[in-house]
């Protein structure tokens, strides 16, 4: 089992449509969890940190659930700027009791006019 | 820099050969990390850096990998006796902290033929 899953999809959606993707992890003492955005043949940016209680930026809201070890994604009012992949990203504890940054393997979105 | 700068951003290597990978890290981030991404993947953790301390390798895929971090800065990704398999994205990555969000170099190109 991969320690970070993501559907890959693609998922294909209208503009303005919502869409949402999911993320699960393995190990339970991950502390930091991000939502990357990467375009084509080029590297991952930032999206987002993921908090515990939820967060939101603008059009982009991401929830983690500690006890369910799942991360989500929602997008609202779907762009056609916003074709691209998005990976799930946690932060692993290793022995040295620091993590390494573990990607899930992207899930490509397409906004169709 | 303002960013993490990556060298070269192109590289053709002939079976065999041996090829060194250069990335420039945001100057003050303590983090330093490794991916590998093939094609329609995620990037692939090899291996990560705290300052000049390597804390994890578990993903280098063989002994002809290698990395270093001499001074807490530059790092150096090596591959020794490179093979076809060896092809893909080689991506760095910088961080302020162990966890926090990481910013990636535009990644070196390698192609073996």
């Amino acid at each position: 089992r991969k320690e970070v899953e993501q559907d890959p999809g693609p998922f294909n959606v209208p503009e303005g449509a919502t869409v949402a993707f999911n993320c699960t992890y393995s190990n339970s003492a991950s502390q930091s969890f991000f939502w990357y955005r990467q375009d084509c043949r080029k590297e991952p940016k930032l999206l987002m940190s993921v908090y515990s209680s939820g967060n939101e930026d603008g059009r982009f809201t991401a929830q983690l659930n500690r006890a369910s070890q799942y991360i989500s994604l929602l997008i609202r009012d779907s762009k056609l700027s916003d074709s691209a992949t998005y990976l799930c990203v946690v932060n692993m504890r290793g022995s040295s009791n620091t993590g390494k940054l573990i990607f899930g393997q992207g899930t490509t979105l397409q906004v169709k006019p | 820099g303002a960013g993490v700068s990556q060298s070269p951003r192109y590289k053709v290597a002939k079976r065999g050969q041996d090829v060194a990978l250069r990335c420039d890290p945001i100057s003050g981030h303590v983090s330093l990390f490794w991916y590998q991404q093939a094609l329609g993947q995620g990037p692939e953790f090899l291996t990560y850096f705290q300052n000049e301390a390597q804390l994890d390798k578990s993903g280098l895929p063989s002994d002809r990998f290698f990395a270093e971090r001499p001074e807490g800065s530059v790092s150096t990704l090596k591959i020794q006796r490179t093979q076809q398999e060896d092809s893909a994205v080689y991506l760095c990555a910088s961080a302020r902290a162990s966890n926090t969000e990481a910013f990636f170099g535009q990644g070196t190109r390698l192609t073996v033929v």
